[in-house]
């Protein structure tokens, strides 16, 4: 089993409609990050949070939200969803305690909005 | 702003050759460089990282070359091989806070 899985792989969904990706992960770690991955743009972070109460804005959070619900889930909402969120999304995780300069990535969700 | 260049942006390479992937950064503040490999399906896991302090580090076919006087650090793959056919993303991070990520190198190593 993954150490960081996301949920679902792979979804269509409609212009306007809300969208949840979620993630967990059983690393034990207690930095949880939200990338998009576009052709050509690279990984870009949407949010980030480094303990369960502590939830910080990335590069391009306009039009996510996101929630901690416990120190092993991390979800990633899109309350109107548009075309242009389509996109590959991976959660991540690190550890502070041991090696914080190593990021660890689930194996990402597809998301097409139509 | 992008905080990371990466080019080129794909590369074609024969079976035995090497592969070599460029990125630049303008933050003096970064401290690490890491490398992510990722392969289709997959999310990118790194492969090998290195400290501003030493200006090369090699493990295995895999080799960075780090320039700190001109912000720059490159990936090379000696002998690539078809097995090594991904998308390489460069990074730079910042204190253990932030990973800023290159735009990534499609490399695409014929048998």
């Amino acid at each position: 089993d993954a150490d960081v899985t996301q949920t679902p792989r792979n979804r269509i969904t409609k212009t306007g409609k809300r969208i949840m990706l979620e993630c967990s992960q059983t690393k034990g770690h207690d930095r949880m990050y939200w990338y998009r991955q576009d052709p050509g743009l690279g990984l870009r972070l949407i949010y980030y949070s480094f303990d369960v109460k502590d939830i910080n804005k990335g590069e391009i959070s306009d039009g996510y939200s996101v929630s901690r619900q416990a120190q092993a889930k991390f979800s990633l909402s899109l309350e109107s969803a548009i075309p242009n969120q389509t996109a590959l999304y991976f959660c991540a995780t690190s550890d502070s305690l041991t090696d914080g300069n190593t990021i660890y990535f689930g194996e990402g969700s597809w998301l097409t909005v139509v | 702003q992008q905080q990371v260049k990466q080019s080129p942006q794909s590369l074609i390479v024969q079976k035995g050759g090497i592969s070599i992937i460029n990125c630049a950064y303008e933050n003096t503040a970064f401290d690490y460089f890491p490398w992510y490999q990722q392969f289709p399906g997959k999310g990118p896991a790194l492969l090998i990282a290195i400290r501003p302090d030493v200006s090369e580090k090699k493990e295995g076919r895999f080799t960075i070359s780090f320039n700190k006087s001109a912000k720059q650090f490159s990936l090379h793959i000696m002998d690539s091989q078809p097995g090594d056919s991904a998308t390489y993303f460069c990074a730079a991070v910042r204190g253990f806070n932030k990973f800023y990520f290159g735009s990534g190198t499609k490399l695409n190593v014929k048998p």
